[in-house]
């Protein structure tokens, strides 16, 4: 079975400062990998998925950027974080494109910006 | 545009029973999800419907009926571990995933 790590589970950083969250997952090959970020009490939103190795697409225009330098890892970053960006970001992961497998999420890390 | 309606909030008694309902509007459909949310952690998959019907798993069913555009999940036995938020999300016909806001549901004594 597929076990995804997402670090770290906590984050507080000011507005202005970069930011690297990574996730990895083990169990598969050549995943579908997403990051999500969900606002409190609102709905998960799509950031960035990955079909592949140096493949992203972006769903939402906004100042983060996503990277997959290997198979199994998936980095989501930001040059300036701003207030708006404050949430909680979950990697996700599902075997096949065109497939409707659920998704399994990484545990998921809370930001805040101040 | 492609919305999914549920409602914010509902609150039920342990031991009951309690029916959580999701509409939907989208581009296509190849499917609806529901997951299970504790708070601060991330969601779970609870069922998928793609044919319309009642899928049951232990003490949650998941019903579909795509002509209506319209979802429930069905939770029995109400147990205080189901205080939760359960999401539903649909896949459209580009196998994009549309996401509701989800509901939480508080379990009283």
């Amino acid at each position: 079975s597929q076990t995804i790590h997402q670090w770290p589970a906590t984050l507080v950083q000011p507005v202005g400062s970069p930011l690297s969250l990574e996730c990895t997952v083990e169990g598969t090959s050549n995943p579908n990998l997403y990051w999500y970020r969900q606002a409190a009490g609102r709905g998960l939103q799509l950031l960035f998925y990955s079909v592949g190795i140096g493949q992203i697409s972006s769903e939402v225009p906004q100042n983060l950027s996503a990277s997959r330098p290997q198979d199994r890892q998936f980095i989501l970053s930001s040059k300036k974080l701003l207030l708006s960006d404050s949430g909680f970001y979950l990697c996700a992961t599902a075997p096949l494109t065109g497939d409707n497998s659920p998704l399994h999420f990484g545990n998921g890390t809370r930001l805040t910006v101040t | 545009g492609q919305n999914i309606d549920q409602p914010t909030e509902m609150t039920a008694t342990e031991g009951a029973i309690v029916q959580i309902n999701c509409t939907y509007q989208t581009s296509g459909f190849n499917g609806l999800f529901w997951y299970q949310q504790h708070a601060g952690e991330a969601p779970t998959f609870l069922s998928y419907n793609v044919l319309d019907g009642l899928e049951e798993k232990g003490r949650f069913s998941s019903f579909l009926s795509r002509s209506k555009g319209y979802s429930y999940l069905l939770l029995k036995e109400l147990q205080m571990k189901d205080s939760a938020s359960y999401l539903c999300a649909v896949m459209n016909s580009n196998y994009q995933l549309i996401w509701g806001a989800g509901t939480k549901l508080i379990i009283k004594p």
